[in-house]
């Protein structure tokens, strides 16, 4: 069984750039959700994807996109960088049904905006 | 607005102790409270969760109180190992979204 994957595991980009990060779900697991965890503090929930749709999202701007695949994989968009956009990216998956509370993370991609 | 609120912050335990983490929540529709384990480099992983009609959990060395009136539940790690030096994250899950709402986190530190 293949757990969360995620890439780029760090990136460096400046103020006003886009970036673009990558998540393989786990396998057999059918949501991806993105969350936001600033140095020193708990994760923030992004959004959540299932069916290839946005189903929940927290409190972020329009400049964060998100999209998934057939495969259920998913990317995290991300325009106009803002220094506080500096901080590891987290992706999760999950299986609709079991909702326990359980989401299996990936290892993060850690941004720093310059 | 932060509905998880978590304390303390750090803390340091000797080997063989009990570490205590407690927990807030302003929000009642929550459907279940996780505890998530940290790693320096790793993602959160699922330690322990309990539903909110449910006043105790143990597992193992883990065990979660929980205290619907008074919207409180806390972690406690008995018998401590430098092994569960870790950032403990509590969380309120909802499953209409499936979305985590995270607490702060505390660092714990384990000394041999």
């Amino acid at each position: 069984e293949t757990g969360v994957t995620q890439s780029p595991t760090h990136l460096i980009k400046t103020r006003g750039q886009q970036v673009t990060l990558r998540c393989s779900s786990q396998s057999g697991h059918n949501t991806v959700s993105w969350y936001q965890q600033a140095l020193g503090q708990g994760p923030q929930f992004i959004f959540q994807y299932y069916r290839e749709e946005e189903n929940g999202r927290g409190n972020f701007p329009p400049r964060f996109s998100g999209l998934q695949f057939p495969n259920y994989s998913s990317e995290l968009n991300v325009n106009a960088l803002e220094l506080d956009d500096s901080a590891l990216y987290l992706c999760a998956s999950s299986l609709v049904g079991e909702n326990t509370g359980e989401l299996f993370f990936g290892e993060g991609s850690r941004l720093t905006v310059l | 607005q932060q509905q998880v609120k978590q304390s303390p912050q750090s803390l340091i335990v000797q080997k063989g102790g009990i570490s205590i983490i407690n927990c807030a929540y302003e929000n009642t529709a929550f459907d279940y409270f996780p505890w998530y384990q940290q790693f320096p480099g790793k993602g959160p992983a699922l330690l322990i969760a309990i539903r909110p009609d449910v006043s105790e959990k143990k597992e193992g060395r883990f065990t979660i109180s929980f205290n619907k009136s008074a919207k409180q539940f806390s972690l406690h790690i008995m018998d401590s190992q430098p092994g569960d030096s870790a950032t403990y994250f509590c969380a309120a899950f909802k499953a209409a979204g499936n979305k985590l709402t995270f607490g702060g986190g505390t660092r714990v530190l384990v000394k041999p």
